[in-house]
């Protein structure tokens, strides 16, 4: 079936610092979309990608769909302290384009 | 409500019991999901409910596992018999079907089986 692998698995950083995450797949997606959940809290949509290639910003954020649609990056500039959080990536199952595989999440902490 | 609305927040529940777990989705939304997202991993979905349609029930880890949509509304998840690997945050989701995957999750059920 389909998996979506994240790395880092986990992040520790300093305030202010740029952060870095992707998120592969071995199969082919056409939407990316990317999570993140806040500690007793559901998953919250931050940037939704439709086209390969494409480069979206939502704020401190940057999404981008690999053009090999295989894979999908998500930075984050100038990290503060509500940044901290899972970060997932998720795109349409296999099973159905209504229903969402998600990857395994990058946990990110900021060190005082 | 304005948000999609779980209950209860915390359950504990002994080895072999049943639970019921609520969903109260936004209102007008069509589209409601039940994801399950174990200690440390992903979201694995379980059921997805689109209007009057027949649901989506490919997740579902065993016979076990029910759930229902009531007036294309509430939705419960039913466990029976309850095991410990079931322990897990048990998150509803709902959505308009057009919105592009613009699900609204609620803030989950936190079941511990002991």
């Amino acid at each position: 079936g389909q998996q979506l692998n994240q790395s880092p698995q986990s992040m520790f950083i300093q305030e202010g610092e740029d952060v870095s995450m992707n998120c592969t797949s071995s199969s082919i997606f056409n939407t990316w979309l990317w999570y993140k959940q806040d500690p007793g809290e559901g998953p919250v949509l931050l940037i939704a990608l439709y086209k390969a290639g494409e480069l979206t910003s939502n704020g401190r954020l940057t999404a981008q769909f690999g053009i090999t649609r295989k894979d999908s990056f998500l930075n984050i500039s100038a990290s503060i302290p509500s940044d901290v959080g899972i970060y997932f990536c998720a795109g349409p199952s296999f099973l159905g384009n209504e229903k969402l595989t998600f990857g395994t999440g990058t946990r990110l902490t900021i060190i005082p | 409500g304005a948000g999609v609305s779980q209950s209860p927040s915390n359950k504990v529940t002994e080895k072999g019991k049943d639970v019921e777990l609520r969903c109260d989705p936004i209102s007008g939304h069509t589209a409601l999901y039940w994801y399950r997202q174990s200690l440390g991993q992903g979201l694995e979905f379980l059921i997805y409910f689109q209007g009057n349609s027949a649901p989506d029930k490919s997740g579902l880890p065993s016979d076990r596992f029910s759930a229902e949509r009531t007036g294309g509304s509430v939705s419960t998840l039913t466990i029976q018999r309850t095991q410990q690997e079931d322990s897990a945050v048990y998150l509803c989701a709902s959505s308009i079907i057009t919105s592009n995957y613009g699900y609204t999750f609620g803030s989950g059920t936190r079941l511990t089986v002991v």
